[in-house]
């Protein structure tokens, strides 16, 4: 099983659409989760961290289900300035990286 | 809003050359890295540093590899003797604490090398 698997589209979604995409770790011990966003040839940004409760940032929202071991990003009224690739990382302990590892990523395309 | 900031954006080098890349992290963070990422794959881990040492490294970064925090605020990679393969964006990273905490990576605009 990969360490860190995400579905990696594209997602074609129309503006204003919701849209979730999964994110799949390896390691029940983890404990670290972010999303990271990242456009075209640019750097990694992070887009927000993911606690055990779940939260919210404005059209964002992420969760984590540690019995099935994954993490979800749901967008709400998505934009066409969300057309980017998603990134999910988790910590792996013991996976070296200083723990850090990053999916493939998941290419979402807002349609206008 | 603090960053990291990397420069050059854009390096060319022939095969065999070495080449130093440089990158000044935000300056209240103590751990930094280096990833890089091979066009239209995904984001690897190279190395980490924390105390004016390596903390972690990667199988990507062998001999040829190195990295040097020369003063208070610069962090470099250095490539030997660069190879064709090793052509990629290398991003440099810092973040307050190790990232098995709940202390995410920010990350700078990144290197592009470009190895002929």
């Amino acid at each position: 099983r990969k360490e860190v698997e995400q579905d990696p589209g594209p997602f074609n979604v129309p503006e204003g659409a919701t849209v979730a995409f999964n994110c799949t770790y390896s390691n029940s011990a983890s404990q670290s989760f972010f999303w990271y966003r990242q456009d075209c040839r640019k750097e990694p940004k992070l887009l927000m961290s993911v606690y055990s409760s779940g939260n919210e940032d404005g059209r964002f929202t992420a969760q984590l289900n540690r019995a099935s071991q994954y993490i979800s990003l749901l967008i709400r009224d998505s934009k066409l300035s969300d057309s980017a690739t998603y990134l999910c990382v988790v910590n792996l302990p013991g996976g070296g990286a200083d723990g850090l590892t990053f999916g493939k990523g998941t290419h979402l395309i807002i349609q206008p | 809003e603090p960053e990291v900031t990397q420069t050059p954006s854009h390096q060319v080098t022939q095969m065999g050359q070495e080449v130093i890349l440089r990158c000044v992290p935000i300056s209240n963070h103590l751990y930094f890295y280096w990833y890089r990422q091979i066009l239209g794959q995904k984001v690897e881990f190279l190395v980490s540093f924390y105390n004016n040492e390596i903390s972690e490294k990667s199988e990507i970064f062998d001999d040829q590899f190195s990295v040097e925090r020369p003063d208070g605020s610069n962090f470099t990679l250095k490539i030997r003797s660069t190879k064709l393969e090793d052509s990629a964006m290398y991003f440099c990273a810092s973040s307050e604490a190790l990232g098995q905490g709940f202390s995410p990576l920010h990350f700078g605009n990144g290197t592009r090398l470009t190895v002929t």
